[in-house]
């Protein structure tokens, strides 16, 4: 069964450096959804591709936070210079199509940032 | 914009006893709606999933849901719980935005802890 790639599973890092996770989405998925889940609540969106195209990035702090999936496949989430508040699980989801209800997560990746 | 409540952030209950957990959404012309299961440490997992038709949806291990427009509400139910079901749950509504796109909203979960 096709699933969701996610690396590294888990990542810890000093404040102020930066750190990069990647994503390779179902094969043929168009639609790349990163979301950042904090501990104890649930997931909210940060990105949205369709295709290589950035269709929602509202939530994102782009003062330190970067996208990109420049082929339209896998797709890396940056931040540089990671803080204290960014340590959560860091997932990606894809979906087949835009509009695409059914949205596949990965594993993701634990952040710790000390 | 789209929001939802889970009314319970945790759920004790012993093995083999019914459950229920508590989702509202707030209203929208149309919405899809779907419960997301989460094991520690692992990404989520689909449970089921509204988008038309029936009210009452089922999953394969046993749960099910039903959507009730005028109560603005998709609670999550099982009649009988096993161990293997504890884990945290989320509820989800698609918000549809220009150009087609949709995204989900996610409640901030229940965490369900079955007891022998």
């Amino acid at each position: 069964e096709a699933e969701v790639a996610q690396s590294p599973r888990y990542k810890i890092t000093e404040k102020s450096q930066a750190v990069a996770f990647w994503c390779d989405p179902i094969s043929g998925h168009a639609t790349l959804y990163w979301y950042r889940q904090i501990l104890g609540q649930g997931p909210e969106l940060l990105v949205q591709f369709q295709d290589e195209s950035v269709v929602d990035d509202s939530q994102l702090p782009k003062d330190r936070f970067s996208a990109e999936r420049l082929k339209g496949v896998d797709s890396t989430l940056k931040i540089q210079p990671a803080e204290l508040g960014d340590s959560a699980m860091y997932l990606c989801a894809s979906s087949e199509r835009r509009g695409g209800y059914e949205q596949y997560f990965g594993p993701g990746t634990r952040l710790t940032v000390t | 914009a789209q929001s939802v409540t889970q009314l319970d952030s945790q759920v004790p209950v012993f093995e083999e006893a019914p459950v229920e957990l508590r989702c509202n959404y707030s209203s929208s012309v149309s919405v899809y709606l779907f419960w997301y299961v989460q094991y520690p440490n692992q990404g989520l997992q689909l449970l089921l999933k509204y988008l038309s038709g029936s009210t009452l949806v089922e999953s394969i291990n046993g749960f099910e849901a039903e959507f009730n427009k005028s109560q603005t509400s998709f609670h999550l139910r099982k009649p009988s719980v096993h161990i293997s079901d504890t884990a945290e749950y989320f509820c989800a509504v698609s918000d549809l935005f220009s150009g087609g796109y949709n995204k989900l909203i996610f409640g901030a979960g229940t965490r369900l802890a079955v007891h022998p």
